[in-house]
């Protein structure tokens, strides 16, 4: 039972353009989300995060919608760069009925993002 | 401030034998996670520990065990291994106590079933 699914194995973005990573979730408990990046032979980085209580979330670059109702959250890139080529991990986390969750994040298949200068 | 250390980064096993994987948090860090990833599943999690108490477990089966240490420093374990379990052991540190999410990670034990 895949709670958190990413559809796209794969997106291709010329640099300068916007980069849309998408990311879908079953689970109504859940109540944060997060994008990690990650780079070959590296553990994954911690990018950006909303909660649940929120629908937008911004950094710099960095921004993640979040549609409760739909169960769907993206994750732009604007513009996007030849660096951030890599794989983005969507998690979240929570979902634990009455438990507590410190360190427990249910993962995305990840999608590769590559940048093309 | 040095990051989630994992040891070693590399190791090659058969059969039937079993490894122990190390981790080191990120200083001041007292949960330590531990996930499993393959080009098939993914991430998928195995085990978190805080202050040495083993606080969620994952769908994996009894073959991995984990502890944690009083200096928060933590080991996985794999016994009677199978090719099934050649992947990236991740090891992930956070700060606070309720979960946000926010995992940095360790770069990884690489470990080969042959």
């Amino acid at each position: 039972d895949q709670q958190v699914k990413q559809n796209s194995p794969s997106l291709s973005v010329q640099e300068g353009r916007i980069s849309i990573l998408n990311c879908d979730y079953t689970n109504s408990m859940f109540d944060y989300f997060l994008w990690y990046k990650k780079y070959p032979a590296e553990g994954p980085t911690f990018l950006i995060s909303i909660s649940s209580i929120k629908d937008k979330n911004e950094d710099g670059r960095f921004t993640v919608f979040l549609n409760k109702s739909a169960k769907h959250l993206s994750l732009h890139i604007v513009p996007s760069q030849p660096g951030d080529s890599a794989v983005y991990f969507c998690a979240a986390s929570g979902g634990n009925a009455g438990g507590t969750s410190y360190g427990k994040l249910t993962f995305g298949q990840g999608t590769i993002l590559t940048v093309h200068p | 401030k040095a990051g989630v250390t994992q040891t070693p980064r590399y190791l090659i096993k058969t059969r039937g034998q079993q490894v122990t994987l190390s981790c080191s948090p990120i200083s001041g860090h007292r949960s330590v996670s531990w996930y499993q990833q393959t080009p098939g599943q993914g991430l998928q999690f195995l085990f978190e520990y805080f202050s040495e108490t083993q606080r969620n477990k994952g769908n994996f089966p009894g073959r991995f065990s984990g502890r944690q240490f009083s200096n928060s420093r933590s080991e996985m374990n794999v016994s009677t291994l199978e090719l099934g379990d050649s992947a990236l052991y991740l090891c992930a540190s956070s700060l606070r106590g309720r979960g946000t999410g926010e995992l940095f990670f360790g770069e990884g034990s690489r470990l080969t079933v042959l």
